[in-house]
This record gives structure tokens, sequence and C-alpha cells, in this order.
């Protein structure tokens, strides 16, 4: 079974502009987070999906941040005109089954330049 | 506000010897913590939790003790081996398990031979 996979793996963009980071959840899982880590921090929570309900959307820095999830699916994290204090690595997590635990894709590394 | 803390960024233990990687928290309301570990480049994985209704965990060489009374929490390893080498957050969810996470910033774990 494949785990929870994230897509580009890096990102180098120019600042200003904007960036799509994907996300695809391990298959079956209805609840769906993304979190960032920035430079010697820890990981900090930005949205969190559950099944149909509004999604939970607490801890996104800014309106230039957003996030949707199709099809009960695969999420997409949207950031409009990126500026340098975005860099991070974006991780995503998917949990189902009815467990606790959150499983983690290996993330994508964004660079603002 | 950080609700989870790790205050030592970093630890070295030689092979063979015990780790033991500490946490704290703030918040009362919680009652169940998970660790995870994460290796350069990877996602973090679930390495052991606990909920508050106990004291000790143990899973093979890993074993989480909860100090409700102290908001503290620990985990030993051992014995610890060069592969254990990693970054161990700490981490609790809001409300029921199946929130989001709030994490601490990690302790460096390095195993020497």
């Amino acid at each position: 079974g494949a785990g929870v996979s994230q897509s580009p793996s890096n990102k180098v963009t120019e600042k200003g502009k904007d960036v799509e980071l994907r996300c695809d959840p391990i298959s079956g899982h209805t609840a769906l987070y993304w979190y960032r880590q920035s430079l010697g921090q820890g990981l900090e929570f930005l949205i969190y999906f559950q099944g149909n309900s509004a999604p939970d959307k607490s801890g996104l820095p800014s309106d230039r941040f957003s996030a949707e999830r199709t099809g009960g699916s695969v999420s997409t994290l949207t950031i409009q005109r990126t500026q340098q204090e975005d860099s991070a690595v974006y991780l995503c997590a998917s949990r189902g089954g009815g467990g606790d635990t959150q499983y983690f894709g290996p993330g994508t590394r964004l660079t603002v330049l | 506000d950080q609700q989870v803390k790790q205050n030592s960024p970093s630890l070295s233990v030689q092979e063979g010897r015990i780790s033991i990687l500490n946490c704290d928290y703030t918040n009362s309301m919680f009652d169940y913590f998970l660790w995870y570990k994460k290796y350069p480049a990877e996602g973090p994985t679930f390495l052991i939790s606990i909920s508050s209704i106990k004291d000790k965990n143990e899973d093979g060489k890993f074993t989480v003790f909860l100090n409700k009374s102290a908001k503290h929490l620990s985990l030993h390893i051992v014995p610890s081996q060069p592969g254990d080498s990693a970054v161990y957050f700490c981490a609790a969810p809001r409300g029921s398990t199946l929130g989001r996470l709030y994490f601490g910033r990690g302790t460096q774990l390095t195993v020497w031979p």
C-alpha cells in the first residue's frame, strides 16, 4: 500500500509568484492535514480536512494561503504572492480507518528567492 | 504560544546507552501524546503514543513515560543505536485524538559508535 505522496519534492520560486503544492493521501483516509516546518521550528499546523465537513483553517497564516480537497482525496495548497518567509517544508498527513495516527508524506521544500 | 515544548534541541549518546528525550506541555486538556521520528528529507513517522489513563507505554526498545501532575513526558530508547539518530518530535492533539497536532520543536538525537 502506498503512503502519502507529495509533489513537487522541491520548489524554488521568485517572490511574488503563486505556487501550488499537491498531496495524495493514503487511499481511503478521510482526514487530511497540512503542516509546515520552518528552519529550526517545530511543525506548524495550517489546515485540516475531515470528510465533507467544513475545513479547519485556523492555522493558515494569511489570506494568501488557501487549500482545497477535491473528491475527498487529493489536496492542493496554494500560496499566492509568495514571500521569503513562506520558505519552509510543507508536510501533508492523512488519517483514517478509525485510527488515531497521522501518516506524513515526505514534504515539499519551498524556497522563495 | 508553544503548548508542547522540547527544551533540548540536541542530545548525543553513545551506542548501547540509554537515550532520554523530554517533552513538557502546558495545556492540561491534552490527554493523548505521540512521538514522531524524522530523518532528513523524509516526513515524520509515528513511533509510539500514550493515553493519559496510563503512565507508561512500551514498544520494543521504546518506552514513553507520562507524568500528568508535572505535565511532562519522556521517551526512553534503550539500547541506542546509530540508526536511531534522527529528530524526535513530541506531539499532542487538540480535543479528541482526531484533531490537529501540536508539535514541539524537536530534539536531534545523535548516537555515536
